[in-house]
């Protein structure tokens, strides 16, 4: 089974903290996701990477950079946390188009 | 662009109703269609798919079948049980250059009582 790992469950942060939000895939997928999730807006893609060291901006960057040094990992950061970024946090992952993405249990965080 | 459309929700059935949750999308080219189960803190987790015009995936008693004469991905079961109890996204990948892209309809609420 494809194994999506997300290194918190829950997180508390100040305004204006720095935020690493770590996924790590197990499955030596090409392609990783960050996503938000809230009610009544759906899921939002924030970034994309399809390849070590490459990114793609998605639908909703601002406020958002990512890293990926190594292929099995993605890292979400939040450079200056504001109280609008209070969110479920989804990493995903996909071996190719077509194949479906798979899902990591979330962060939940909330900025104070 | 591609987008999915979702029938409103939430839906409230009693255990071993049947259900059906309709899903309609637009997308250029060929894409492949998906359901997504959410259960209550928990991240999404794939249902079943279907890649071609036709198929018909199917896992845990659920059921889709790729319409592209209607672009339709309805999901059925035939009798829900109390742990469906979730939200439920139909979702589509369709082919852009090399890459891998899902657009998500905005999920519908299933309550299941028993």
């Amino acid at each position: 089974d494809v194994k999506v790992t997300q290194s918190s469950r829950y997180l508390v942060k100040r305004t204006g903290e720095k935020v690493f939000l770590e996924c790590v895939q197990d499955m030596d997928h090409e392609n990783m996701f960050w996503y938000r999730q809230d009610p009544g807006l759906g899921l939002r893609l924030i970034y994309f990477s399809y390849d070590v060291k490459m990114k793609e901006k998605g639908d909703i960057p601002e406020g958002y950079s990512v890293s990926r040094e190594k292929k099995e990992r993605f890292s979400l950061i939040l450079e200056s946390a504001s109280t609008n970024q209070t969110s479920m946090y989804l990493c995903a992952s996909s071996p190719a188009v077509g194949a479906g993405q798979y899902f990591g249990p979330g962060t939940r965080l909330t900025v104070t | 662009g591609n987008s999915v459309t979702q029938m409103e929700g939430p839906v409230t059935l009693s255990e071993e109703a049947f259900l059906t949750i309709n899903c309609t999308y637009t997308a250029t080219g060929y894409p492949s269609l998906f359901w997504y189960v959410q259960y209550p803190g928990e991240g999404l987790q794939l249902l079943l798919k279907a890649t071609k015009a036709d198929d018909k995936g199917s896992n845990k008693g659920f059921e889709a079948t790729y319409r592209k004469e209607t672009t339709s991905f309805h999901l059925e079961k035939g009798s829900v049980q109390v742990s469906d109890s979730a939200v439920y996204f139909c979702a589509l990948d369709a082919f852009t250059g090399a890459n891998s892209k899902l657009t998500f309809g905005k999920g519908i609420t299933l309550s299941v009582r028993p």
